[in-house]
């Protein structure tokens, strides 16, 4: 299994421009999550996803949006790229038979977009 | 570990000593946490996990203690190596929240020979 697997690994914009950050998992997990990661600091949660079709707003939505179409892939449009966009964008996944499984996400190794 | 933008609070130890790293969790609900290490350029990766019916949990070469008194979480490193070097995150899931997390702003460990 190649676990989470995200594309491109670095990426600069202009102001204005849109772009698609991929992500797909291998593991047949039903949650899935994007965060970012801005410098010297923690995860924040953009958006996530239960399962095919179903998606929903985490802390920090504004200038984002999410599909789930298929299982495998979560991707994160941004629209019209601003500089406080720019940050280390990680997805994650889980599988969670209910609401609360004891079990740990499972991250890729990140996008690192810079807006210009 | 507490927040400090752009910089985040350092250990330093001498490799083969122990290392203690904290964290002070948000919220009385949540009832699971993660600790995570994260290499530079790299995602975070997996290290321990305790649920909030647990004071302590070992793995190899570390031990997760939680204190729900005080919201605090610590992560304990037998014989620091290395390859340990990298910074740490503590998260919490509450309780209902389909499993989301929330992370701390993360402690740096720098090893030395």
């Amino acid at each position: 299994n190649a676990g989470v697997t995200q594309t491109p690994k670095f990426r600069i914009l202009k102001i204005g421009q849109s772009m698609t950050l991929q992500c797909t998992q291998d593991m047949n997990h039903n949650y899935m999550y994007w965060y970012r990661q801005d410098p010297g600091m923690g995860l924040k949660l953009i958006y996530y996803s239960v399962g095919a079709g179903i998606t929903d707003k985490g802390e920090v939505p504004n200038g984002y949006n999410v599909s789930r179409s298929t299982t495998e892939d979560f991707p994160l449009r941004l629209e019209l790229a601003a500089p406080s966009q720019t940050s280390v964008y990680f997805c994650a996944s889980l599988f969670a038979p209910g609401q609360a499984t004891n079990q740990p996400q499972h991250f890729g190794d990140g996008t690192r977009l810079s807006i210009l | 570990g507490e927040s400090v933008g752009l910089h985040l609070p350092t250990l330093s130890v001498q490799e083969g000593d122990n290392s203690i790293i904290n964290c002070a969790y948000s919220n009385s609900a949540s009832d699971y946490f993660i600790w995570y290490k994260q290499e530079s350029g790299k995602g975070p990766q997996f290290i321990i996990d305790i649920r909030s019916n647990m004071d302590k949990r070992q793995g190899q070469r570390v031990t997760v203690l939680l204190n729900k008194t005080v919201k605090h979480l610590s992560l304990q490193i037998a014989a620091t190596q290395p390859g340990d070097s990298a910074v740490y995150f503590c998260a919490e899931r509450v309780r209902g929240g389909y499993n989301k997390l929330i992370f701390g702003a993360g402690t740096r460990l720098a090893v030395h020979p």
